[in-house]
């Protein structure tokens, strides 16, 4: 059953800890994302890796950090640093095709900040 | 970067058709494509079309392309509450390393 898991779907953190986001995918795909989404508003690109152990800021990086250390695991830490950090968070991972780059996404994990 | 636009909200009478509309900026799109959100969860991919297509029909879903007025549309035929979600509208411009644009999504809420 090939697909993109998220864990855990709630997570809640108080102020000043760090938290880290799992995301794994099975499906052999080369690149990963993850999105940030708030009500009202589209997706916002925080991190996105098209290779082990590479991986390129998007356009919301600050607070935020990952790894890619295995093709099908893209853990997202966000850090005490990150001033707003209560989102939903959205993992999504893509086969990078010649013919275009259809990305596939997981189920979401909802942080809260107390 | 590029701006992808939606109006937030749509009503519609179950039964009838849906149209939702997307418009974009960036006219060296390859790709543009329809992603469906339920509450609380992920995207899920409903179509997307290649930008030398002007239309793509698949079973409900119609998706016109306008490239010369940079607008999309996708169209529900015989909308049901299922259909009841968010819908985002994304583009892929090329060279831009795979990433895409997302609009705000349109919320749309069936009515019995």
């Amino acid at each position: 059953d090939g697909g993109i898991t998220q864990s855990p779907k709630y997570l809640f953190r108080k102020e000043g800890q760090n938290v880290t986001l799992s995301c794994e995918q099975n499906l052999n795909h080369d690149a990963m994302y993850w999105y940030r989404q708030d009500p009202g508003q589209g997706l916002r690109l925080i991190y996105y890796s098209q290779i082990v152990n590479d991986f390129q800021k998007g356009d919301i990086a600050e607070g935020y950090s990952v790894s890619r250390e295995k093709k099908e695991s893209f853990p997202l830490t966000v850090t005490s640093a990150q001033k707003n950090p209560t989102a939903f968070y959205l993992c999504a991972s893509s086969p990078l095709a010649e013919w275009g780059d259809t990305q596939y996404f997981g189920p979401g994990t909802r942080l809260t900040v107390l | 970067g590029e701006d992808v636009e939606q109006s937030l909200f749509l009503s519609v009478r179950e039964g009838d058709s849906s149209v939702i509309n997307c418009t974009y900026t960036d006219s060296s799109s390859t790709y543009l494509y329809w992603y469906k959100q339920e509450p609380g969860a992920g995207l899920q991919l409903l179509t997307y079309i290649f930008s030398n297509m002007d239309m793509k029909q698949d079973q409900r879903l119609t998706v016109l392309l306008n490239k010369k007025d940079k607008h999309l549309s996708l169209r529900i035929a015989d909308t049901q509450t299922g259909d009841s979600a968010i819908y985002f509208c994304a583009e892929e411009a090329p060279g831009d390393d795979y990433k895409l644009s997302f609009g705000a999504g349109t919320t749309v809420t069936v009515r019995a």
